[in-house]
C-alpha cells in the first residue's frame, strides 16, 4: 500500500510561514475530507493537529492551518517557532482495503 | 487526563511471537475505534490495524494480514495486538491510538525488535 507523497524536508526562519504538501489519489485524499495532520517530535507521542482536512483540535494553535484541493492536501504553519521543528505526517482514509494511509513524513527545520 | 499506555515490546527472533497491550484511561474506551500504528527505525508512520468499538470489525495492512490479530477487552479498557511469525521488517515502535480515521490520542509506544 503506497504512502501519500510528502516532501522529505522543508525549512523556514522564525516568524516565517511554511507549507507542506501531501499528494494522494482519488481513492484517498481526493475522494474524502478525511485528511489529518500530525506533529511528531522524535521520542514522543505523535500529536493530532488537523482533522477532517481543516479542523484544529482544541488546544492546537491557530498558526496551524490546512486545506485540500483535488488529491493534494496542504498544511501551513505560520509564525514559525523553534518548537515547531518536528516531523509532520499527513494521513487519509483510503477506500481500497478500508484503511488509513500515512504520508512518508516531512522534517521541518526552523533555521 | 487521557492516557494510553503500551507494553509488551521485546526483542525476538524471526518467526517468533509477541503480544502487545494498550491500556486506556481518561475517556470512554468502548465509544472509540482503536488503532495500532508503527514506526520502523528511520521510517515514517505506518497504519497497522484497527478495531471497532465492539470488536466486531477489524482491518489490517496487507503486510501483517494472517500474522497479526487485533483484539480488545472493553471491561479492561484494553486493546491487544497478537503478533506471530514475526519478520525483521516488523521491527518498529508500536503506538496505540484512539480513533478510526484520525487519531486524537496516542501512547508513547513500545519497541519491538526482530533480529537473529
Amino acid at each position: 500500500q503506497s504512502a501519500l507523497t510528502q516532501p522529505a524536508s522543508v525549512s523556514g526562519s522564525p516568524g516565517q510561514s511554511v507549507t507542506i504538501s501531501c499528494a494522494g489519489t482519488s481513492s484517498d485524499v481526493g475522494g474524502y475530507f478525511y485528511v489529518s495532520w500530525y506533529q511528531h517530535h522524535p521520542g514522543k507521542a505523535p500529536r493530532l493537529i488537523i482533522f477532517e482536512s481543516r479542523h484544529r483540535p482544541s488546544g492546537v494553535s491557530n498558526r496551524f492551518s490546512a486545506s485540500k484541493s483535488a488529491s493534494t492536501a496542504s498544511l501551513t504553519i505560520s509564525g514559525l517557532q523553534a518548537d515547531d521543528e518536528a516531523d509532520y505526517y499527513c494521513s487519509s482514509y483510503r477506500s481500497t482495503r478500508t484503511s488509513v494511509v500515512f504520508g512518508g513524513g516531512t522534517k521541518l527545520t526552523v533555521l | 487526563e487521557v492516557q494510553l499506555v503500551e507494553s509488551g515490546g521485546d526483542s525476538v527472533q524471526p518467526g517468533g511471537s509477541l503480544r502487545l497491550s494498550c491500556v486506556a484511561s481518561g475517556f470512554t474506551f468502548d465509544d472509540y475505534w482503536m488503532t495500532w500504528v508503527r514506526q520502523a527505525p528511520g521510517k515514517g508512520l505506518e497504519w497497522v490495524a484497527n478495531i471497532k468499538e465492539d470488536g466486531d470489525e477489524t482491518y489490517y495492512v496487507d503486510s501483517v494480514k494472517g500474522r497479526f490479530t487485533i483484539s480488545r477487552d472493553n471491561a479492561k479498557k484494553s486493546m491487544y495486538l497478537q503478533m506471530s511469525n514475526l519478520r525483521v521488517e516488523d521491527t518498529a515502535v508500536y503506538y496505540c491510538a484512539s480513533g478510526r480515521i484520525y487519531f486524537d490520542n496516542w501512547g508513547k509506544g513500545t519497541t519491538v525488535t526482530v533480529s537473529s
